[in-house]
């Protein structure tokens, strides 16, 4: 069984760049939901996807957004990256739109200078 | 509105002494509740959960932790700390109907001292 993987690891980004961060779901699993970990804070929910639909989004401006492919991967893309964007980006993957058991890859960390 | 509040964000022990790191909760329907451990660098991996059966639960490492409705808490304990528990440990609360958005709590950081 496949864990949830992530990539980049890192990146670094200039202010009012675009940046798109990848994530592969476990095996067996449909729906990617995306943490921001700013430092020294808990992760905040931006979104959840389920078979392909947004299912669910946090308090984050459009410019953050995503998708999922029909094999469960997913993308988040932000657009005009902020100093404040500069944070832990956690996917974490789990099985059915009620899927409470989630399961978290080990984060890109973004750097926006 | 569903929260968690992590009371201490900084906790020390001695190793084999006795771990209890705090959890209280606030939600508008019964809860989902999780402890993660994070370790530097590394993304979150699930210690335990409760999902409305037993109060008491166990989880890896010798981690357990207690639902207490009337009090709405969720502490997470442990009877003998081991240098390798030194982490970050986080609380969450989910809706226990939807299972998609989870509440996080700002975290405990957690010494052992030899």
């Amino acid at each position: 069984e496949t864990g949830v993987t992530q990539s980049p690891t890192h990146l670094i980004k200039t202010r009012g760049q675009q940046v798109t961060l990848r994530c592969s779901s476990q095996s067996g699993h449909n729906t990617v939901s995306w943490y921001q970990q700013a430092l020294g804070q808990g992760p905040q929910f931006i979104f959840q996807y389920y078979r392909e639909e947004e299912n669910g989004r946090g308090n984050f401006p459009p410019r953050f957004s995503g998708l999922q492919f029909p094999n469960y991967s997913s993308e988040l893309n932000v657009n005009a990256l902020e100093l404040d964007d500069s944070a832990l980006y956690l996917c974490a993957s789990s099985q059915g739109q009620g899927g409470v058991e989630q399961y978290f890859g080990p984060g890109t960390r973004l750097t926006v200078t | 509105a569903q929260s968690v509040t992590q009371l201490g964000s900084h906790v020390s022990v001695s190793e084999g002494a006795l771990v209890l790191l705090r959890c209280n909760y606030s939600s508008s329907v019964p809860p989902y509740l999780f402890w993660y451990v994070q370790y530097p660098n590394q993304g979150l991996q699930l210690l335990l959960k409760y999902t409305s059966a037993a109060t008491l639960v166990k989880g890896i490492n010798g981690f357990e932790a207690e639902f207490k409705k009337s009090e709405t808490s969720f502490h997470l304990t442990k009877p003998s700390a081991h240098m390798r528990d030194a982490a970050e440990y986080f609380c969450a609360v989910t809706l226990s109907n939807t299972g998609n958005q989870f509440y996080f709590g700002t975290g405990t950081s957690l010494t052992v001292i030899p």
